[in-house]
């Protein structure tokens, strides 16, 4: 089992450039959630996928958007980015058992996503 | 959500027990404690969570008071590979997770 990964690794971007990052997440799981996580911080919420809808959403703005295919992959798309976006990326999965259960989130590694 | 306060680091020598605190004084009678944490380069992994009871796993333990306004989690034999930042979380959505600062635990040989 290969867990929750993500694509790329690293990515260098300009301001006012767009970004999609992958994940795909651990085998039998449903859901997935992004989270950013600035240098000395922790992670933060940005939304979460199931059944190919966003179903909940953390403080971010509409530059923040994505997607979740058939296969419970992901994406995670910034558009007119600004240099407060460099962070760490990273992705969450978990198999949704409905309320009242909790299955713990696998992250991935993350993807470091620098603005200039 | 239950706000969380951790202290900001911690050094433990490595063999010995680590005991890394957290106050959740806000914490409401249906919201759990998750324990998580994120070595360096890494993803967040998740450790353990309760809600009144005292419980262990493989990884580690975790003690809630009885007022369950503060926990303490404790690895028994602290090693090198602990080394990293844990974060005690009292969220009222499991699915959003609100990761604080957290406390940097530092293994010493």
């Amino acid at each position: 089992d290969a867990g929750v990964t993500q694509s790329p690794t690293h990515l260098i971007k300009t301001r006012g450039q767009q970004v999609t990052l992958r994940c795909s997440p651990k085998s039998g799981h449903d859901t997935v959630s992004w989270y950013q996580q600035a240098l000395g911080q922790g992670p933060q919420f940005i939304f979460q996928y199931y059944e190919e809808e966003e179903r909940q959403r953390g403080n971010f703005p509409d530059r923040f958007s994505g997607h979740q295919f058939p296969n419970y992959s992901s994406e995670l798309n910034v558009n007119a980015l600004l240099l407060g976006d460099s962070a760490l990326y990273l992705c969450a999965s978990r198999q949704f058992v409905g309320s009242g259960t909790y299955n713990e989130q696998f992250f991935g590694p993350g993807t470091r996503l620098t603005v200039l | 959500d239950a706000k969380t306060t951790q202290p900001p680091s911690m050094d433990c020598a490595e063999g010995r027990a680590a005991n890394l605190p957290c106050n959740h004084s806000t914490i409401s009678g249906n919201e759990y404690v998750y324990w998580y944490r994120q070595i360096h380069s890494q993803g967040p992994q998740y450790i353990i969570h309760g809600l009144k009871n005292n419980e262990t796993n493989e990884m580690a333990s975790l003690i809630i008071t009885e007022d369950r306004k503060s926990s303490t989690l404790i690895l028994p034999h602290a090693t090198l590979r602990d080394t990293a930042v844990y974060y005690c979380i009292a969220p009222d959505n499991t699915d959003k997770l609100i990761f604080g600062t957290g406390t940097r635990l530092q293994v010493f040989p």
